[in-house]
């Protein structure tokens, strides 16, 4: 069965540092892997997706994450957190099978100290 | 475009009462979703659609029902409320397959006494 497990419930970075959120997923294809972010009282807003190809992908607002099959990965990262990052963030993945259903993670908290 | 749009915003039930949540998508999406969201658990899907009068059991159906009598629109029932449907509720969409990204609509907390 599909799952993705986020094993950070909530990280405390200082503004300008280095940022690493964890993903594990469970998943018996090549999975199609994404990260959104929510901000508080809002909806969530995709911040990039893996599909095949270049294990490194880009996304929104400085954002990248790396897909490592060998370790059933794909951990969102960041090299300089602004104080606007502070979020929760979201791991999921998707099912080739009908619907194109998703799995979330339990998600992270992420608070940013200035 | 609007997007996905949510209606209500918030709404409080008492136990035993029913509601209808209303999501709109102007994007021409074929696939449409129902989520809920509680603390620590993330988004757990409900029903979805893959298509006009067609929905499907997500991972937590019960006590709820859908209808996707046009394209656009997917209603998501609440015919007893009980305080354990106190959440969350985000409605997505997609285009049809995958690995298409969906896009989520603002929410709509509801509570339950």
């Amino acid at each position: 069965a599909q799952s993705v497990t986020q094993p950070d419930i909530h990280i405390t970075v200082s503004e300008g540092a280095s940022l690493e959120l964890r993903c594990n997923y469970s998943y018996g294809a090549t999975p199609y892997l994404f990260w959104y972010v929510q901000s508080p009282g809002q909806g969530l807003q995709l911040l990039l997706k893996y599909f095949s190809g270049d294990t490194l992908v880009q996304g929104i607002k400085g954002f990248e994450a790396e897909f490592k099959r060998s370790q059933s990965s794909f951990n969102l990262r960041k090299p300089s957190v602004h104080w606007s990052d502070a979020a929760e963030y979201f791991c999921a993945v998707g099912a080739r099978g009908t619907g194109n259903q998703f799995y979330f993670g339990t998600g992270t908290s992420l608070t940013v100290i200035p | 475009n609007a997007g996905v749009t949510q209606t209500p915003k918030f709404r409080v039930l008492k136990t035993g009462q029913s509601m209808t949540l209303l999501c709109a998508q102007d994007m021409n999406h074929e696939y449409m979703y129902w989520y809920r969201q509680d603390p620590g658990m993330g988004l757990r899907l409900i029903h979805y659609s893959v298509g006009e009068g067609t929905t499907a059991k997500g991972e937590v159906p019960d006590g709820y029902n859908v209808s996707r009598l046009k394209k656009q629109n997917f209603l998501l029932g609440l015919e007893s409320a009980a305080p354990s449907q106190t959440s969350v509720y985000f409605c997505a969409s997609s285009y049809r397959g995958a690995p298409y990204e969906q896009y989520f609509g603002p929410g709509t907390r509801l509570t339950v006494t």
